[in-house]
């Protein structure tokens, strides 16, 4: 079956970094999204990596392995605004979009 | 800006009723989409439409018909509302010109309780 796996629930402090990983296991791979969605709001399009490396846009940064499945969002300069739930997907063969359930990041003054 | 809209942001209905949710996107998108979501799941895919008057089946559609009419409508019909389809609905589109570089724009989301 198809798989998306992402910490349930992450806590870090203002001002600081964090990494958000995902593992996938999908039938067949035509990139991996990353969306923020803060709480009773519309998840929103943070990154799309297609490719092996790094991205990066402003504080957030997307990596991809497609070799281990594997991806993660790094936030730098940790704002209170940034409390949400960050949505990982896989676009699968068929270029339809798996999900996983979402990390909710809670910051800490 | 571009926007897709929901017609309603929280919706009360009774079990057994009709129940329609509108969509509409400005971004003359071809692809549109409408998802459930639920606590500790992720979006899951209810039916998607590539065309007018096409549609294609998601994950979950039982209980569930669409319909688009035109281009820049996308309605989700729950037949018989059950309290098993109390949920948050989002609706989706993205352009199949562009493809996935731009990913999927969503709108704010119906929060639909059935009592």
């Amino acid at each position: 079956g198809q798989n998306i796996d992402q910490p349930t629930e992450m806590t870090a402090t203002e001002g600081a970094i964090v990494q958000i990983n995902c593992t996938y296991q999908t039938s067949g791979f035509n990139g991996l999204f990353w969306y923020q969605q803060h709480a009773g709001e519309a998840p929103t399009f943070l990154s799309y990596n297609v490719l092996d490396g790094l991205e990066e846009k402003g504080r957030f940064s997307s990596f991809l392995s497609r070799s281990k499945g594997y991806s993660y969002l790094l936030l730098k300069e940790l704002q209170m605004k940034d409390s949400a739930s960050y949505l990982c997907a896989v676009a699968d063969s068929n270029y339809q979009l798996i999900w996983g359930a979402g990390t909710k990041l809670i910051i800490k003054p | 800006d571009v926007k897709v809209t929901q017609s309603s942001r929280y919706l009360v209905k009774r079990t057994g009723e009709k129940v329609f949710l509108e969509c509409v996107q400005d971004m003359d998108h071809e692809n549109m989409f409408w998802y459930r979501q639920d606590p500790g799941l992720g979006l899951r895919l209810i039916y998607f439409s590539y065309d007018v008057k096409m549609k294609e089946k998601g994950d979950i559609p039982e209980g569930y018909s669409v319909s688009r009419e035109k281009k820049e409508r996308f309605s989700l019909i729950l037949e018989s509302a059950s309290t098993n389809q109390t949920s948050m609905y989002l609706c989706a589109s993205s352009s199949e010109v562009l493809g996935l570089h731009y990913g999927y724009t969503f709108g704010s989301g119906t929060r639909l309780t059935v009592v």
